[in-house]
């Protein structure tokens, strides 16, 4: 199985909104309604930031936000902080062969 | 609340079998409600998962992997296994428990996202 596409990095200045990408194909993303996002700090077990494409858990700021356009989910942290620096990554069921798949990650830089 | 915690050796001779357990607390494994998964991460890379199970005791597994892996759970010690043979330094990594959320589409089980995580626990293969 291949890992869903991110790009490698992205940026934003405090307070500033960025958004990441995460494509697949109808197998996997485009198929399925349990998108989600993990967020990882340095050295930090994954946190579940985003699951069903938009929902969030509990204790999730509202600046974390999800969508998905056919094959295509993706994340958007506005008001961007500090502490939103750190990894990210999404996942999808990939019903093709019954598995699940992570993205490749994007490491987000706030400057 | 819900607590996952990894065990095992963190040392593993090439060639020989990796074997790691994680004990659930604050919840019961028997839930009808959830998956178990084991997910790992070597140095410096991004996440990989490795296979799901049930406490039915259906499973999922990567198909990359599933040659060398085995999933098992124990309900009577609320903890669910992972065994991962003839292991090389490319299966040096983290490797993360976590609960799994699933649901159906056209009768059959879909994996969903990984609610809850362990801490994670190093595993170095090298002899």
């Amino acid at each position: 199985q291949s890992a869903l596409t991110q790009p490698p990095s992205a940026s934003g200045s405090p307070g500033q909104s960025v958004t990441i990408s995460c494509t697949g194909t109808s197998s996997d993303v485009g198929g399925y309604k349990d998108v989600a996002w993990y967020q990882q700090h340095p050295g930090k077990a994954p946190k579940l930031m985003i699951y069903e494409v938009t929902k969030r858990p509990s204790g999730v700021p509202d600046r974390f936000s999800g969508s998905k356009s056919g094959n295509t989910a993706s994340l958007t942290v506005s008001g961007l902080q500090a502490e939103d620096e750190a990894d990210y990554y999404c996942s999808s069921y990939a019903g093709s062969n019954n598995s699940y798949v992570f993205g490749t990650g994007t490491k987000v830089t706030v400057l | 609340q819900l607590q996952l915690q990894e065990s095992g050796p963190g040392l593993v001779k090439p060639s020989e079998t990796l074997s790691l357990t994680c004990t659930v607390s604050g919840g019961f494994i028997g839930s009808s409600s959830y998956y178990w998964g084991w997910i790992r991460q070597p140095p410096g890379k991004g996440l990989e998962w490795i296979g799901s199970i049930y406490y039915s005791g259906n499973t999922y597994y990567n198909p990359s992997l599933k040659s060398r892996v085995t999933i098992s759970v124990d309900t009577s010690k609320n903890h669910f296994s992972l065994k991962l043979s003839s292991v090389t330094a490319a299966d040096t990594a983290v490797y993360y428990c976590a609960r799994q959320s699933y649901d159906y589409f056209w009768g059959s089980p879909v994996l969903g996202s990984f609610h809850i995580w362990g801490q994670g626990t190093m595993v170095t293969v090298s002899s």
